[in-house]
């Protein structure tokens, strides 16, 4: 199964909010997680199951979508949201992720 | 605390073999199966293995033949033999726990000549 992420790198200020997608090519139905991953840092899981934010994580990070089309929505961006963002499928092996979407500070 | 500690990288010539150890603390080990993920430089996520038990083992398919996990639940400690290495092999790997929800910091293997 391969995931494309788009876009690659998204230009944005802070306080905007961040619509970073991801899509299957075929459907993995909601066996998606989406990662944050800082320079020098291993990755942090944000959401489960397409939809379910990990421990921890605020609420400004949001999931959505089943099968094939997937959004990871950050609400209103903070300093510290300005990372890489990663998709991945659970539905069987192997596991892949996705080529990964940059946010940047504009 | 989750802790996950990885050690065993280095620089290793093509063809060359190599183990990686995860040392893992602060939950029951042996409840989990456990994940190996690699990022070559400057690059993304590339899964590489999960490991449940002796008979419940997953590979890449760019890894499959030359890599073999395992796991000694008494030392709670992960283990990734790697064999026939690459250079594009190198990179950083990642030990996660199950739901990929706790990662060690990495350790790099370099396989250059």
């Amino acid at each position: 199964i391969v995931l494309t992420q788009s876009p690659a790198t998204l230009s944005l200020s802070p306080g905007e909010r961040a619509t970073l997608s991801c899509r299957a090519s075929q459907s993995v139905s909601t066996f998606l997680a989406w990662y944050q991953q800082k320079p020098g840092q291993p990755p942090r899981l944000l959401i489960h199951d397409a939809s379910s934010r990990a421990p921890g994580i605020p609420a400004r990070f949001s999931g959505s979508g089943s099968e094939t089309d997937f959004t990871l929505t950050i609400s209103s961006l903070e300093p510290e949201d300005y990372a890489t963002y990663y998709c991945q499928h659970r539905l069987n092996w192997p596991l892949t992720f996705g080529g990964g979407t940059k946010v940047e500070i504009k | 605390e989750v802790r996950l500690v990885e050690s065993g990288g280095g620089l290793v010539k093509p063809g060359g073999s190599l183990t990686l150890s995860c040392a893992a603390s602060g939950f029951i080990f042996s409840n989990y199966a456990m994940n190996w993920v690699r990022q070559a430089p400057g690059r993304g996520l590339e899964w590489v293995s999960s490991f449940g038990s002796s008979s419940s083992h997953e590979y890449a398919d760019s890894v499959r033949g030359r890599f073999v996990a395992s796991r000694d639940d008494a030392k709670n400690s992960l283990y990734l033999h790697m064999n026939s290495l690459r250079v594009e092999d190198t990179a950083v790997y990642y030990c996660a726990t199950q739901g990929f929800d706790y990662w060690g910091q990495g350790t790099l293997v370099t396989v250059s000549s």
